[in-house]
């Protein structure tokens, strides 16, 4: 069965600081990793996609990594700030079908 | 950027009635749309895949009774939750897929079902 594992569940961090999040992965075929942003009460948006050859991608403030070798991502957040609150989901495709983690829900305080 | 709407963003009714949420790809084609469900503190749980012009494929578990889709055309797809029940309250969430833009998916902004 494809599973998507994230960690932390969830995280508070101080405004201004660095956080990074975590996604180990088993679905097989691979087609492309993302990230996405998900205000409560909202939909996801896209913030990253990477796909087999890419190690890195970056959207602003926020830096994804994937190493397809061991399964693992990671989605940096530099210089955090507090519109950055919000759930994050890892995705990933199997050319057709998405399988979704649980999402690490940030927090940023003043 | 690809834009997906849904309407209503939040809707109230009552158990034993039926309601229609749709989806709408605003600038581009979506030959597939994808109905989601998501309860507090969880992640999206696929409902059905909706394909233009033929009937949706639903993810076991899912009653295509229940949840009826149509995706008569291009740009819309309609999720009808029929005779609702309480248990049905839940955060509805459309992706569309883009074949343009090498299978993107983008997500509506939701809907926010409240059975009373």
């Amino acid at each position: 069965k494809n599973q998507v594992e994230q960690s932390p569940q969830s995280l508070i961090i101080l405004e201004g600081k660095n956080c990074t999040l975590q996604c180990n992965y088993t679905v097989s075929p691979f087609s492309n990793l993302r990230w996405y942003k998900q205000d409560t009460g909202r939909g996801p948006v896209s913030l990253t996609i990477m796909t087999f050859s890419e190690n890195t991608k970056s959207n602003g403030r926020y830096t994804a990594t994937l190493d397809a070798d061991t399964k693992q991502s990671s989605l940096h957040i530099t210089a955090s700030q507090l519109s950055d609150s919000a759930s994050y989901i890892c995705v990933v495709s199997d050319d057709y079908k998405l399988s979704f983690g649980a999402g690490t829900t940030v927090t940023v305080r003043a | 950027g690809a834009v997906v709407s849904q309407h209503p963003s939040w809707v109230i009714c009552k158990s034993g009635t039926s309601v229609k949420i749709e989806c709408r790809s605003l600038d581009f084609q979506a030959t597939t749309m994808f109905w989601y469900r998501q309860f507090p503190k969880q992640s999206l749980m696929l409902m059905a895949t909706s394909n233009e012009g033929s009937k949706a494929t639903y993810e076991q578990g899912v009653e295509k009774d229940k949840f009826l889709i149509n995706h008569a055309s291009l740009t819309l797809s309609t999720l009808t939750v029929t005779s609702a029940h309480p248990e049905d309250s839940s955060f509805y969430i459309c992706s569309a897929r883009d074949l343009d833009r090498d299978y993107e998916q983008y997500f509506g902004p939701g809907t926010r079902l409240t059975v009373t």
